[in-house]
C-alpha cells in the first residue's frame, strides 16, 4: 500500500462548488504539505502543516482552505471553486527533524469548468 | 529566498553517465541544496541532498562546487526509468527562519533518455 494517498485521484467539477481533496498518510510524519502543479511549471506551495495544531500559509493560499484533522490527515478545500484552480494537486509529507525529504502522494487532477 | 538556474532540458542515450547542471549564485550559508525529480504522471521523489561535500547515494551522486554557487547531479548510467523531470532546490535549513523546511520548485529540467 502507498505511505501518502491522495482521494480523490481525478475530479471535474464547476464554477462556485465546494470541493475537498484529503490526504492520508502511513509514515507518521508530523510535517504534511499542499502544492500545486500548472502544465510546465513546477509545484507552488499552498499550505503546510508542522503538527495537528500548526498550520501556515504558502506562497499561493488565497483561494484555499486547509484541515488537519489528525497526524494522519490534511484536506484541502476550495470553497468556491474557479477555473484558474484547475491544476495538479498534490500532498507531501517529512519527518519533523528531518523535513528535507519529503515523500509525495500520487496527485489530484482538479478541472473546473 | 535564493534562486536556482537549470537548463530546460536535456539528452542523454542509456547506460551512459549524465551530468545534471544547477546555478545558485545567491546561496547562503544555512540552504542545503536538495535534487528531486518527477516521472512522469507520478509525484516527486526525493534524490539526494548537500551542504558542501560531495554525496552519493544509490540513485546519484551530488557534486557541489568549493564555493557552494553551483552543484551537478550525476546519474552514473541513465536508463530510460531515469527520463523525468529534474528539480535542483534550495532548502532553508535555519531552524525556526519561516521558510524552514519548505520546498520552493522551479521550472526543472526535462531529461530525455534515448535507447
Amino acid at each position: 500500500d502507498a505511505d501518502v494517498t491522495q482521494t480523490p485521484r481525478n475530479r471535474i467539477t464547476k464554477t462556485g462548488k465546494r470541493i475537498m481533496l484529503e490526504c492520508s498518510q502511513t509514515k507518521g510524519h508530523d510535517r504534511m504539505y499542499w502544492y500545486r502543479q500548472d502544465p510546465g511549471l513546477g509545484l507552488r506551495l499552498i499550505y503546510y502543516s508542522f503538527d495537528v495544531k500548526d498550520i501556515n500559509k504558502g506562497e499561493i493560499s488565497d483561494g484555499y482552505s486547509v484541515s488537519r484533522q489528525a497526524q494522519a490527515k490534511f484536506s484541502l478545500s476550495l470553497e468556491s471553486a474557479i477555473p484558474n484552480q484547475t491544476a495538479l494537486y498534490f500532498c507531501a509529507t517529512s519527518e519533523r527533524d528531518y523535513p528535507g525529504e519529503q515523500f509525495f502522494g500520487p496527485g489530484t487532477r482538479l478541472t473546473v469548468l | 529566498d535564493a534562486k536556482t538556474t537549470q537548463p530546460n532540458s536535456m539528452e542523454s542515450n542509456e547506460e551512459e553517465p549524465v551530468h545534471l547542471p544547477c546555478n545558485h549564485s545567491t546561496i547562503s550559508g544555512t540552504d542545503y541544496i536538495h535534487w528531486y525529480r518527477q516521472l512522469p504522471s507520478q509525484g516527486p521523489e526525493y534524490v539526494i541532498h548537500g551542504l558542501t561535500s560531495n554525496v552519493n547515494n544509490r540513485m546519484a551522486s551530488l557534486a557541489i562546487a568549493e564555493d557552494r554557487k553551483s552543484s551537478t547531479l550525476i546519474l552514473h548510467r541513465a536508463t530510460l526509468r531515469d527520463a523525468a523531470v529534474y528539480y535542483c532546490i534550495l532548502r532553508d535549513e535555519h531552524g525556526g527562519g519561516t521558510s524552514y523546511g519548505k520546498l520552493t520548485f522551479g521550472q526543472g529540467t526535462i531529461l530525455t533518455v534515448h535507447p
